[in-house]
This record gives structure tokens, C-alpha cells and sequence, in this order.
């Protein structure tokens, strides 16, 4: 069963940079694509980015172009997400996921996320 | 993007009863392979999002069968065909098709 740890709770000033860990477990990590959702206090979902380890792709959603780098250390099966110039708005939990798959036939069917981790709160602040 | 729309923003429910979300999508979600990638999740008070349904229908390991989810094209349900005190918390519908992935508003169910 696979499972997602995360760092704990951050503050950081307005401007400043936070990076966040997490750590996998249960599966084989250079398989596995590792998105990054965000949720502010009291709001719904927002997908910021993935991570595709097995070609070692990023893609990541406009609104955090240039903002947002997502990598991995296959070493130890821990994937980070490190968001920069951060602003007051970026205040929210940030959740690690794995993008799920499975063979059907010659398809690989994708596009659910299981499991999710235990979320990190960032909060911007002065 | 493929903008997803939730209703309703909230819904009060009787335990015993059922219950029924509804999810839009801007854009089919069939894909060439004849699956529907449509996603739903439960976010119980101070946890985080689990999976309950994934490709339109099917259920999660570990999801009661009281929970089903059917549609196609662009028009989605999930149903609970009995409430129980457990199921309240606010249900999101994502669809996976592309990029960026994209979640409805929530839908929060709570008990009368």
C-alpha cells in the first residue's frame, strides 16, 4: 500500500521561499507521477504541478510557471515541492499525491489520484 | 482548462435517506479509449481528500457499495443510496483527462 509523508508546518515572510517534502512508501517511487494540490483555508482543491519519475517530466499548471519547481531524490523515494516569491495568497495546506494507474490489457488507464498525504500548512506572513 | 461546476454548495441530509451530488464539465471526458475520467473524493472534517470513485463508476478498495457513481459525456452523479453519520464532509468531483487537472467547487453534506 503506498503511502505519502509529508513535512510539517511552515511560516514564512512575504517574498521568501518554501520547499516541502514527500517521503513514499509501499511501491516502486520511479514509477509513480507525484502531483502537488493546494487548498486555502476554507476553499476547494487547486492542482499546481507533477512530476512524471519515470521520464523525469515536470509539468505545471500556468498560474505557477516560474514560480514552482517540483523534483525527486530517487535515493530515497522523497519527492519536494519548492514554491518561491511566495505572497500572502499562497497561505493553504499543500497536499502530496499520487496520480494512480492501472493496466488494462495493453492500456494503462490513469487520471484519479490515490493516496493523498497528510498535508503541509504554509503560511505566509509578515 | 475544463472547468468543473458542483451542486449543490450544500446539501442537508437525513441519515437513512439518500443523497445525490450532481457534477458538470466543460469539455466530454470520454476518452479515445472509451473511459470516462471522471473522479470523486470525500474530505471528512480535518482530513484530507480520499478517493471513493475513479473512471466514472468504478469504486474504490474500501468504499462502501452504498456509494455508486454513473454518467457519461459530460454530466456526472454520485449517489448514496442510504446516508450514514460517517459520510458527512465535503465531496469533490476532479476530472483527469488533462492538464492542469481540474476540481469541482465541493459539495458539503452535512446532517439535518
Amino acid at each position: 500500500q503506498v503511502k505519502l509523508v509529508q513535512s510539517g508546518a511552515e511560516v514564512k515572510r512575504p517574498g521568501s521561499s518554501v520547499k516541502v517534502s514527500c517521503k513514499t512508501s509501499g511501491g516502486s517511487f520511479s514509477t509513480y507521477t507525484i502531483s502537488w494540490v493546494r487548498q486555502a483555508p476554507g476553499q476547494g482543491l487547486e492542482w499546481m504541478g507533477r512530476l512524471i519519475a519515470i521520464a523525469d517530466i515536470t509539468d505545471y499548471a500556468q498560474k505557477f510557471q516560474g514560480r514552482l519547481t517540483i523534483t525527486a531524490d530517487r535515493s530515497s523515494s522523497t519527492a519536494y515541492m519548492e514554491l518561491r516569491r511566495l505572497r500572502s495568497d499562497d497561505t493553504a495546506v499543500y497536499y502530496c499525491v499520487r496520480e494512480a494507474s492501472i493496466p488494462v490489457f495493453d492500456l494503462v488507464l490513469d487520471g484519479w489520484i490515490d493516496p493523498w498525504g497528510q498535508g503541509t500548512l504554509v503560511t505566509v506572513s509578515s | 482548462d475544463i472547468v468543473m461546476t458542483q451542486s449543490p454548495l450544500s446539501l442537508p441530509v437525513t441519515p437513512g435517506e439518500p443523497a445525490s451530488i450532481s457534477c458538470r464539465s466543460s469539455q466530454s471526458l470520454l476518452e479515445s479509449n472509451g473511459y470516462t475520467y471522471l473522479s470523486w473524493y470525500l474530505q471528512k472534517p480535518g482530513q484530507s481528500p480520499q478517493l471513493l470513485i475513479y473512471l466514472g463508476s468504478l469504486r474504490a478498495s474500501g468504499v462502501p457499495d452504498r456509494f455508486s457513481g454513473s454518467g457519461s459525456g459530460t454530466d456526472f452523479t454520485l449517489k448514496i443510496s442510504t446516508v450514514e453519520a460517517e459520510d458527512v464532509g465535503v465531496y469533490y468531483c476532479m476530472q483527469g483527462l488533462q492538464t492542469p487537472l481540474t476540481f469541482g467547487g465541493g459539495t458539503k453534506v452535512e446532517i439535518k
